[in-house]
């Protein structure tokens, strides 16, 4: 079973810049989840995913993150504009539907310069 | 909201030995759940074991089992015999049960770093 992808794997960009994450979940899971892992630190919940509709978002600064699950299935996350303190790895995660186990992607690695 | 808090930055553990991760978290739930993932350097977050809060059971998997302290919200992991493939970044984390709004997300601590010496 292919697990979740993510790409890239790295990206720099300079401050003000935009940026877009992809993420491909397990075949069949409609619950996807988008994390922020700063260095030093454990991931934080950005934004989660039932199906194509949003579940939850408190977390997602909107003022400059975005997210969108077209069809229900892959998933982008764009920054616009990128700020240092965005320098971070972002994790997918994907589960079956909610309350059951999320497999994690690897992750792309930002840095804002 | 919940909270996360590993106070061991690193831990180090000789090949073969015990070593134990510590957890403890705040929430005013009474159904939840706690995880411990492990993150090798391929960033992959990878499940090394899930305790429901409603079991008064211990979990175990393998060489790994957990000491779950609903009261004093403690959740340990026990690692035993370790091995070079156990080191890694270990998180503790924690779940609401299911709402029925749905929202599941993790909320993470910020990881402990086991080095296994040979």
């Amino acid at each position: 079973e292919a697990g979740v992808a993510q790409s890239p794997r790295y990206k720099i960009i300079e401050k003000r810049q935009s940026v877009a994450f992809w993420c491909n979940p397990i075949s069949g899971h409609a619950t996807l989840y988008w994390y922020q892992q700063i260095l030093g630190q454990g991931p934080k919940l950005l934004i989660q995913f039932q199906n194509n509709g949003v579940v939850d978002d408190s977390q997602l600064p909107k003022d400059r993150f975005s997210a969108e699950r077209l069809k229900g299935v892959d998933s982008t996350l764009k920054i616009q504009p990128a700020k240092l303190e965005d320098s971070a790895v972002y994790l997918c995660a994907s589960s079956f539907t909610v309350d059951t186990e999320a497999f994690f992607g690897q992750g792309t690695r930002l840095t804002v310069v | 909201a919940q909270t996360v808090t590993q106070s061991q930055p690193e831990m180090s553990v000789q090949e073969a030995e015990t070593v134990t991760l510590s957890c403890t978290y705040d929430t005013s739930e009474s159904d939840y759940y706690l995880f411990w993932y492990k993150q090798p350097p391929s960033r992959q977050m990878i499940l090394v074991i899930r305790q429901e809060a409603y079991k008064q059971q211990n979990a175990t998997e393998n060489r790994f089992s957990v000491n779950f302290q609903k009261a004093a919200k403690s959740f340990s992991l026990k690692i035993s015999d370790s091995q070079l493939g156990d080191a890694a970044m270990y998180f503790c984390a924690y779940r609401s049960s299911y709402s029925g709004g749905g929202a599941d997300g993790l909320t993470f601590g910020k990881g402990t770093h086991l080095i296994i010496q040979p």
